[in-house]
């Protein structure tokens, strides 16, 4: 097994330029998450997913869109690149019931570092 | 609005010695707790968990102890190993339904030879 797997590494973009971080797992794990670091503000939550086709607001979504047609992808879209956007991207995946405890363990990729200049 | 906080940013520690993170956090509806341990360029990976239920949890070098009333939890790594670098996560699962986790900012901990 891979694990979660994200793609590219390393991105630098220019101010108003769009681009896609794009996340595979292949745990078929129903749970998928984005979540980005910056440098001593810890993991926000971007956005996450229950299951193919549907997607739900973390805290910090403004700047970013998300698609989860099939349960191994979840793609980040940023539309119009901005500085704040300058971060670590994580993307996560865990195995939970609908309605579970939510206790799983959350398996993350090696991360995406996003420069926007 | 920091729920979940991590108030050393960094930590340093004798080898063989006892390494003590600490973890507060400020919504009493969380149920479960987790510690993550990342190294520069990888991703978190997940290290110890406790239920609401439990004050405490043991694997290994690694425990966790809860004290709800004081909504703060601490991670002991005895003995710490220079392996042992890296930074410490703590992260509080919301109440059941909610599908989130919420983590602290991080310590940073560095294990001295």
């Amino acid at each position: 097994n891979a694990g979660v797997t994200q793609t590219p590494k390393f991105r630098i973009l220019k101010i108003g330029q769009s681009m896609t971080l794009q996340c595979a797992q292949d745990m078929n794990h129903n749970y998928m998450y984005w979540y980005r670091q910056d440098p001593g503000m810890g993991l926000k939550l971007i956005y996450y997913s229950v299951g193919a086709g549907i997607t739900d607001k973390g805290e910090v979504p403004n700047g970013y869109n998300v698609s989860r047609s099939t349960t191994e992808d979840f793609p980040l879209r940023l539309e119009l690149a901005a500085p704040s956007q300058t971060s670590v991207y994580f993307c996560a995946s865990r195995w939970d019931q609908r309605g579970g405890q939510g206790h799983g363990e959350l398996f993350f990729g090696e991360g995406s570092r996003l420069t926007v200049l | 609005d920091q729920q979940v906080k991590q108030n050393s940013p960094s930590l340093s520690v004798q080898e063989g010695r006892i390494s003590i993170l600490n973890c507060d956090y400020t919504n009493s509806m969380f149920d479960y707790f987790l510690w993550y341990k990342k190294y520069p360029a990888e991703g978190p990976t997940f290290l110890i968990s406790i239920s609401s239920i439990k004050d405490k949890n043991e694997d290994g070098r690694f425990t966790v102890f809860l004290n709800k009333s004081a909504k703060h939890l601490s991670l002991h790594i005895v003995p710490s190993q220079p392996g042992d670098s890296a930074v410490y996560f703590c992260a509080a699962s919301a109440p059941r339904g909610s599908n989130k986790l919420i983590f602290g900012t991080g310590t940073l901990l560095a294990v001295q030879p």
